[in-house]
């Protein structure tokens, strides 16, 4: 069963580029989270948004409640980019996450 | 600014040896998480404290056991390390569980078990 579904599973990009990824979940939700993980690094949160859109700096995050979807956008992509995003919904006490998104910026 | 604080980064086990992976919040939260991180699958839920005094399973409990110290502290140990417990482990902690609030994560514990 997999509540949280995330596509692509990988992107490559070059520098410059707008990239977008996305989330789509089958439970109710109070919130969705977007989640960056670098190579051998820990998880920080980027988004928490649960109704319309979020931007900090070059990313933007959108979410539509009806359609249970999300989608995270980078502008003017970069090489520090490059990491695994992750979407999560929180659901009762609990976290469900999708399997990630590995995001490859090229010079 | 610590957040959220695991130990040990890294470890080896061998297959048998037990060990407590130590988790700590200095965001005065409430619930704590455990979960762990497997190549291809998300992040699976092992263990987790809604508030102080309670815990209870996750999706995959099975092998572990987990103690809520108090409000700060949520430890994970493994009384008898195997290798299909290899994996990354986070602990996570937020204000109250059921609610929109933000994730904090820890920077992560690899573990080997060989």
């Amino acid at each position: 069963k997999n509540e949280v579904e995330q596509s692509p599973q990988n992107l490559t990009a070059q520098e410059g580029e707008f990239i977008t990824i996305n989330c789509s979940y089958s439970v109710g939700i109070s919130a969705l989270h977007w989640l960056q993980q670098h190579p051998g690094g820990g998880i920080v949160s980027l988004f928490m948004l649960s109704s319309g859109k979020k931007k900090h700096g070059r990313l933007i995050a959108t979410i539509n409640i009806q359609e249970k979807h999300s989608s995270l956008h980078i502008t003017a992509s970069h090489p520090r980019d490059s990491a695994v995003y992750i979407c999560a919904v929180g659901f009762r006490n609990q976290f469900y996450f999708g399997t990630g998104t590995s995001l490859t910026v090229i010079p | 600014n610590a957040g959220v604080t695991q130990t040990p980064k890294f470890q080896v086990l061998k297959t048998g040896q037990s060990m407590t992976l130590q988790c700590a919040q200095d965001m005065n939260h409430n619930s704590m998480y455990w979960y762990r991180q497997d190549p291809g699958m998300g992040l699976r839920l092992i263990y987790y404290s809604a508030s102080e005094g309670t815990t209870d399973k996750g999706e995959v409990p099975n092998g572990y056991n987990v103690s809520r110290l108090n409000k700060r502290e949520f430890s994970l140990r493994l009384e008898s390390a195997a290798p299909s417990q290899t994996s990354v482990y986070f602990c996570a902690s937020r204000d109250r569980a059921g609610a929109g609030t933000e994730a904090f994560f820890g920077q992560g514990t690899r573990l080997t078990v060989v």
